[in-house]
């Protein structure tokens, strides 16, 4: 089972907009509402902060969004934080191996 | 405020057996949830390991699935892995965590680093 495929990096300036996408299959990404993505930042463990595509969990801001079209799931983070810049990890339910992540997306904060 | 927490040797010999244990708490394990580990190699990104469920049999990444196994133990309130036998490529932080039923993973411990030497 490969990883879902996310961009290497993506960056913007504070108080803009950013999109990392995750793309994967219909056996994964566009086979079900499950795709949930991770904030990691250096030394720390992941955190949960989409669920179920575009579910926030409490405690995240509405800043944070995610949606799904097809194959490919989307996060969104408007208005950028310089505490925003972190690894970025999608996730989804597989039929394969009941979890697959993507490759990570670094987001920089110009 | 459910918290979890990795334990085990950080060095493992090559063709060896690594073990960690990740025990929980501010929640029984017996209340529901599954239970998984995942690692991060190096520089890289995440990948899953494996799911165990208290009254249910554990769930493998088939790449894994040779080497890997993975046990609970309610009465302690923890769940444990086992690789065997280790590569160099095994060197990894692994991280437990409680995973949902759609499959997210809300809780994780802070991770722990295992080195496999030659």
């Amino acid at each position: 089972q490969s990883a879902l495929t996310q961009p290497p990096s993506a960056s913007g300036s504070p108080g803009q907009s950013v999109t990392i996408s995750c793309t994967g299959t219909s056996s994964d990404v566009g086979g079900h509402n499950y795709v949930s993505w991770y904030q990691q930042h250096p030394g720390k463990a992941p955190k949960l902060m989409i669920y179920d595509v575009s579910k926030r969990p409490s405690g995240v801001p509405d800043r944070f969004s995610g949606s799904k079209s097809a194959n490919t799931a989307s996060l969104t983070v408007s208005g950028l934080q310089a505490e925003d810049e972190a690894d970025y990890y999608c996730s989804s339910y597989a039929v394969s191996s009941s979890v697959i992540f993507g490759g990570g997306t670094k987001l920089t904060v110009l | 405020q459910v918290q979890l927490q990795e334990s085990g040797p950080g060095l493992v010999k090559s063709s060896e057996t690594l073990s960690l244990t990740c025990a929980v708490s501010g929640y029984s394990i017996s209340s529901g949830y599954y239970w998984g580990w995942i690692r991060q190699p190096p520089g890289k990104g995440l990948e899953w390991i494996g799911q165990i469920f208290h009254s249910g049999g554990p769930y493998y990444n088939p790449s894994l699935k040779s080497r890997v196994t993975i046990s609970i133990d309610t009465s302690k309130n923890e769940f444990s892995l086992k690789v065997s036998p280790v590569t160099a490529a095994d060197t990894a932080i692994y991280f437990c965590a409680r995973r949902g039923n759609t499959f997210y993973l809300d809780v994780w411990g802070k991770g722990t680093t295992v080195t496999v030497s030659s």
